[in-house]
This record gives C-alpha cells, structure tokens and sequence, in this order.
C-alpha cells in the first residue's frame, strides 16, 4: 500500500539554524500539507500547497517557513532561523484530488531546537 | 468549519462495540464530517467520512443525526490496536485544512 514518507525522523538542530524537513507523498496525489503538533498539544495546520503554489497557510505559518517541490517526488519544508517554539512534531500529509478525499499523513519528524 | 465538541476520554473493553460522539450543532449544510485517529506515536490516520447518510467502511461506521448536529463513529469490535486519540472533524466546502481538537482518547482494556 502506498504511503507517505519522511526524513529524517528525528532532527535535532541549534537555534538560529537552518533546517529542511523532507516528504515524499503519495505518487499520484496532487494537494500537500504540512503540519506540527508540539508535545502534548493539538495537531496544528500549517500549509497547503496545490498546483506549485501555496493554497492555505495558518498564522503560524510566518516568513520564517517555506515550502517546496523541487521536483516530480519530494516536498519540503523549510524554517529559516529555527526557535525553541519550533520544536515539535512536523506531519506531512497528501491528499489525492477531490476535495472530500482523505488526507495521508506520514510518520512524522521529531525536530528538537536546543 | 464549525466547531466540534467530544468526550476527553472514553474505555472500551477489547472485543466490544465503541461508540464515539461528536457534537456538531453550528455545522452547516455542505460541511462535511471526518473522523481521523491518531495511534500513539504516530501521524494522524484517516477513518471514515459522511455528508448525510450513514456511512461504513472496513474500519468503521459513521452514523450522522437527521440533523447533523451530532453523529457517531461506531467500531464494531474495539482491538487493542484501536486505542488511539479519535478526532472529529467538520470539513468546510473549499477549505483544504483540517482543524484537529484535542479528540477522545480511547482506552481499550483486554
């Protein structure tokens, strides 16, 4: 069954730094999202990306993130300058088409900011 | 999307039906209801969704009051794979997001 994937699982990074989060989405789907939940708390939005454009962003969602499609598989995201509110859990998620379709979510990447 | 409210927590015991409510009183007419799980450690995964009428599938179903301000994810034998945070998600038409609350937690007790 195909499935959504993420590298790394686990990141860890000094603040200040740079960090790029990767996905590789489920091959046929054509709508992206990205999505964090900090420890303990709720599954928070970030962005959506359709079309090589954003489609949705959440107020979290600052000049500090952006989001990527270098090529045909991979989708990324990236935090500028990473603070210590930045560590969570980041989710990727694809969705195939229509607009009731599913979201699939990958296992996630752990990103702690020291 | 509208706002949902469920239960914090809920048990079940393994082998028996789960019912889980949701209330969705400020719903409106083309919003549609999603459930999504989410397993101990892991990414969020999709459940069932519905409009108006009942819904199954081989995970679940989904039965939705006359007047979707309420509905219920029923699993039909709870395992203990299926001790998870459920979330109940009203989906707004256009919107490609999905606002998760803080969900049931479910405990399945062997």
């Amino acid at each position: 069954e195909p499935e959504v994937t993420q590298t790394p699982s686990h990141q860890v990074t000094q603040m200040g730094q740079e960090v790029i989060l990767r996905c590789v989405p489920i091959s046929n789907h054509l709508y992206f999202y990205w999505y964090r939940q900090i420890l303990g708390q709720k599954v928070e939005f970030l962005v959506s990306f359709y079309n090589n454009e954003i489609s949705e962003k959440s107020e979290i969602f600052d000049d500090q993130f952006s989001v990527e499609r270098p090529d045909g598989s991979n989708f990324t995201l990236k935090i500028r300058s990473t603070k210590l509110e930045d560590s969570a859990m980041y989710f990727c998620a694809s969705r195939l088409q229509g607009v009731w379709d599913e979201q699939f979510f990958g296992p996630g990447t752990r990103l702690t900011v020291l | 999307d509208a706002k949902t409210t469920q239960p914090n927590s809920m048990e079940s015991n393994e082998e028996e039906p789960v019912h889980l409510p949701c209330n969705h009183s400020t719903i409106s007419g083309t919003d549609y209801i999603h459930w999504y799980r989410q397993l101990p450690s892991q990414g969020p995964e999709y459940v069932i969704h519905g409009l108006t009428s009942n819904v199954n599938n081989r995970m679940a179903s989904l039965a939705i009051a006359e007047d979707r301000k309420s509905s219920t994810l029923i699993l039909h034998r709870a395992t203990l794979r299926d001790a998870a945070v459920y979330y109940c998600i009203s989906l707004r038409a256009g919107s490609y997001q999905l606002t998760f609350g803080k969900g049931t937690k479910l405990s399945v007790i062997p």
